[in-house]
């Protein structure tokens, strides 16, 4: 199994401004995924990182808005950017074990966008 | 592509009654089928899932569920309910084949009465 952490667990910002959200797996893994839930709504897949290439954002999100790096296999990034209030939800980092029938999900970040 | 469709975003039940949630899912490919839990203010949790062979899966907290291929359902079950199941519930599905993520459904929110 996967460990998964994530730095901040909340965070309250200011409209404008950019927070990067910090995802650490206790183990090597090929992919990583980032979702938002949105409050009360279901997650939703921002992006695939793969290590050493470009992240591949789903459609309607945009790496303008939600650079995203992976320096390593253990180690991601998801910055959001320009935040609005919209953009409060939770973010969740998501890593694939050594099948498909094994996802792990971190503990979620809550951000609150005032 | 992948879609999951939960019907009924709010299931109410009295406690000691069966729980039934259901779960239609829409894949070309063999899918792998999951449900998780999550309590209010926490992460996801896997309750079950399935990849192949026995289509009864059993999971936590005495959930199961059945994999029918020629409905395309997955719904989940619990023959009583007990208070602390109140939580929303997500259904998802991945395809069997390569680091692919998860797609989730609108979640369901389980209310138990006592």
């Amino acid at each position: 199994s996967a460990v998964i952490s994530q730095k901040p667990s909340r965070d309250i910002c200011q409209r404008g401004t950019s927070l990067t959200i910090q995802c650490q797996v206790d183990s090597q893994v090929t992919m990583m995924f980032w979702y938002r839930q949105q409050p009360g709504q279901s997650l939703t897949l921002i992006a695939t990182a793969n290590q050493g290439s470009e992240a591949t954002y789903e459609s309607g999100f945009v790496i303008d808005k939600f650079p995203i790096s992976r320096p390593n296999l253990t180690f991601s990034t998801l910055t959001v950017s320009n935040m609005s209030p919209e953009d409060s939800s939770i973010y969740l980092c998501s890593v694939a074990g050594d099948s498909p029938e094994t996802q792990y999900f971190g503990p979620g970040t809550r951000l609150l966008v005032l | 592509a992948q879609s999951v469709t939960q019907l009924g975003s709010h299931v109410s039940v009295s406690e000691g009654a069966l729980v039934l949630l259901r779960c239609n899912y829409s894949s070309s490919v063999p899918p792998y089928l999951f449900w998780y839990v999550q309590y209010p203010n926490q992460g996801l949790q896997l309750l079950l899932k399935y990849t192949t062979g026995a289509t009864l899966v059993k999971g936590i907290n005495g959930f199961e569920a059945e994999f029918k291929k020629s409905e395309t359902s997955f719904h989940l079950t619990k023959p009583s309910a007990h208070m602390s199941d109140a939580a929303e519930y997500f259904c998802a599905v991945t395809q069997n084949s390569g680091n692919t993520p998860l797609v989730f459904g609108k979640g369901t929110r389980l209310s138990v009465i006592a």
